[in-house]
């Protein structure tokens, strides 16, 4: 899987847009970008992903670069619910998706 | 149209006993993906199973651990004498055979095992 790196943590207001950096400088051209969230101790969920173009659906929007080398998740109204554990992971192929540590978003009042 | 499903939510288990995990894919998947939290860790991937078939278990514990896709039914992963190690979330993972390189994970809630 090409290596990704995102800041540990971050902070949103509520209400504001929560923009999430990722870089995966190592892509390949056939390697989609895929962003998961873990709230607290659930199940990891699906948010977005997307291989060269932007892509946007009713949880949020995926801005990748032109040369795909970093990508960022717009949350565009973050609230309380949205504090969890990002997850930016690029997986060469449908076996395994590898989990590095994430950007912890919290959410403020 | 349920997610993926997960029994039982919580075990626990004494030293030794034998530990039975049940996943149940979404309805039309046909690929199952095991992984695991430690405490305070990140997931790591363990094992993808199609039915019958194991197809990656880079990530499983040489021994104690197994995994099993029959075509009928749900996806068991059984650890066998636990240790207080093994205490740990486990998450199963299902997608579809689309033919693509790449198909969407959708995740379980977890079964959260306490080994005393």
């Amino acid at each position: 899987d090409a290596k990704t790196t995102q800041p540990p943590s971050m902070d949103c207001a509520e209400g504001r847009a929560a923009n999430l950096p990722c870089n995966h400088s190592t892509i390949s051209g056939n390697e989609y970008v895929y962003w998961y969230r873990q709230i607290h101790s659930q199940g990891p969920q699906y948010i977005i992903h997307g291989l060269k173009n932007n892509e946007t659906n009713e949880m949020a929007s995926l801005i990748i670069t032109e040369d795909r080398k970093s990508s960022t998740l717009i949350l565009p109204h973050a609230t309380l619910r949205d504090t969890a554990v990002y997850y930016c992971i690029v997986p060469l192929n449908t076996d395994k998706l590898i989990f590095g540590t994430g950007t912890r978003l919290q959410v403020f009042p | 149209n349920a997610g993926v499903m997960q029994n039982p939510r919580h075990l626990v288990r004494r030293r030794g006993q034998e530990a039975r995990l049940r996943c149940s894919p979404m309805k039309g998947h046909s690929h199952v993906y095991w992984y695991r939290q430690l405490p305070e860790e990140g997931l790591k991937f363990m094992v993808y199973l199609q039915k019958e078939n194991i197809i990656d278990e880079s990530g499983m514990p040489k021994e104690r651990f197994s995994a099993e896709f029959p075509k009928e039914g749900p996806s068991i992963l059984r650890i066998q004498q636990v240790v207080r190690g093994d205490s740990a979330a486990y998450f199963c993972a299902s997608s579809v055979n689309s033919g693509r390189s790449t198909d969407t994970q959708y995740f379980g809630p977890g079964t959260r095992l306490t080994v005393l």
